[in-house]
């Protein structure tokens, strides 16, 4: 049972436009949760995160949106740039396990 | 940014060696953690630790085991090496406190002859 799901496992944007990734969770005892970015050969570097008492946190060209309601969030980056092309994996932690549940990744693309 | 360091970075070996993947990290974080990630798939927890002496078994099955004698180490070991341990193995700190983010090492790509 995949607690944390990530359903487009690719996603081609142009650049300078906006890049919009999703994921979703069953677990409500996770309440915090994080985007971690993954290039070939190389461990996941973390991106952003966002607390269960927020709906928005920003970053630069990096936003994470929470619904919580929906048990959806989204990462938005605009707008975006070739070097944004990575593996980008949602997870998400409840803080009475303390571990981190994971999603299989998207894998985004994006086109000069 | 967390310096957390993982050697080798691959490694390619026949079957029944046995092999010990090292993680270290200079932050001083007493929470490390093993993961292991197939290609297209998630991360998962395969062994994790909250400080010296202390290790647990994640929430995937796995025949390696793990020991934390100093805080800046922990390195994983596979006994006997079958082909079915070709993966990539990644290890992970964190720091103390609510919500503090994993920070990864570069992994160790492992391929079992």
């Amino acid at each position: 049972d995949q607690q944390v799901k990530q359903n487009s496992p690719s996603l081609s944007v142009q650049e300078g436009r906006i890049s919009i990734l999703n994921c979703d969770y069953t677990n409500s005892m996770f309440d915090y949760f994080l985007w971690y970015k993954k290039y070939p050969a190389e461990g996941p570097t973390f991106l952003i995160s966002i607390s269960s008492i927020k709906d928005k946190n920003e970053d630069g060209r990096f936003t994470v949106f929470l619904n919580k309601s929906a048990k959806h969030l989204s990462l938005h980056i605009v707008p975006s740039q070739p070097g944004d092309s990575a593996v980008y994996f949602c997870a998400a932690l409840s803080s009475g396990t303390g571990k981190l549940i994971f999603g299989q990744g998207t894998t985004l693309q994006v086109k000069p | 940014e967390a310096d957390i360091y993982q050697t080798p970075r691959y490694l390619v070996i026949g079957t029944g060696k046995k092999i010990t993947l090292e993680c270290s990290q200079t932050m001083g974080h007493d929470k490390m953690y093993w993961y292991q990630q197939d290609p297209g798939m998630e991360l998962h927890l395969i062994h994790y630790s909250y400080g010296v002496n202390s290790t647990e078994k994640g929430d995937l099955s796995s025949e390696s085991t793990v020991s934390r004698i100093r805080t800046e180490h922990f390195p994983l070991t596979l006994e006997s090496a079958r082909p079915s341990h070709t993966s990539q193995y990644l290890c992970a700190s964190r720091g103390t406190g609510n919500n503090q983010p994993q920070h990864f090492g570069d992994g160790t790509r492992l391929s079992i002859l």
